[in-house]
């Protein structure tokens, strides 16, 4: 397997627009993160998935994000507006299902930079 | 709430000096997992390793070692003989078990700077 792909690698934006970073999963994995990753507050939980459907988005910022995942082997993490304060590396990661608690995967990461 | 502190921020040593990292975590449940993970300076993060809350056994990975204390909350790393490779940001976490999902908290990090 390729591993958790995410994409783009890097995305630089001007404040206000939108902005849409993807993640594929490793195939057969049922868990699905998304973290960002910043100095100030280093690699927080955003949202999680489990079986397409959300478990907990309480780490969200705020309503200007919002996560999908539409089918078992695609999510999205959307920014509307974007704000410089959302530059950080967004994590995806997945885990499977059937051995507890195990370990996350994590894809290369998306730097997001604001401007 | 489930918690995890690495109190040291950043640490140098000199290549084949022995290093340890602190992990301390906080958490309610009496079923959970810790890992270690590698971050470096490439940006992916790596997983080391898991354990488990019922697993208390100290577990030996090449120069790699990791020392588990339910006692004291501490889920420690050590790396013996270190190389300038394993300059990283190594990260501790700590995942409970939910109702239907996990959970996984990290803590801030450590890096480590190994100089030749």
């Amino acid at each position: 397997d390729a591993g958790v792909i995410q994409s783009p690698r890097h995305e630089v934006t001007e404040m206000g627009q939108e902005v849409t970073l993807r993640c594929k999963p490793i195939s057969g994995h049922d868990y699905l993160f998304w973290y960002r990753q910043t100095m100030m507050r280093g690699l927080e939980l955003l949202i999680y998935f489990n079986n397409n459907v959300p478990i907990d988005d309480s780490g969200m910022p705020e309503d200007r994000f919002s996560a999908k995942m539409p089918n078992a082997s695609f999510s999205t993490l959307k920014i509307q507006p974007s704000e410089p304060r959302d530059s950080a590396v967004y994590f995806c990661a997945s885990s499977p299902i059937g051995v507890v608690n195990t370990e996350a995967f994590f894809g290369q990461g998306t730097r997001l930079t604001v401007v | 709430a489930q918690k995890v502190t690495q109190a040291q921020t950043e640490i140098s040593v000199v290549e084949k000096e022995d290093v340890t990292l602190d992990c301390v975590y906080e958490t309610r449940d009496t079923t959970y997992y810790l890992f270690w993970y590698k971050q470096p300076p490439s940006g992916e993060l790596v997983f080391l390793i898991r354990r488990n809350s019922f697993d208390e056994q100290n577990e030996i990975s090449g120069r790699y070692s990791w020392n588990f204390q339910k006692s004291t909350s501490s889920f420690n790393f050590t790396i013996t003989a270190s190389q300038v490779v394993d300059s990283a940001v190594y990260f501790c976490a700590l995942s409970e078990r939910e109702n239907y999902g996990q959970n996984f908290v990290f803590g801030p990090g450590t890096r480590l700077s190994v100089l030749p």
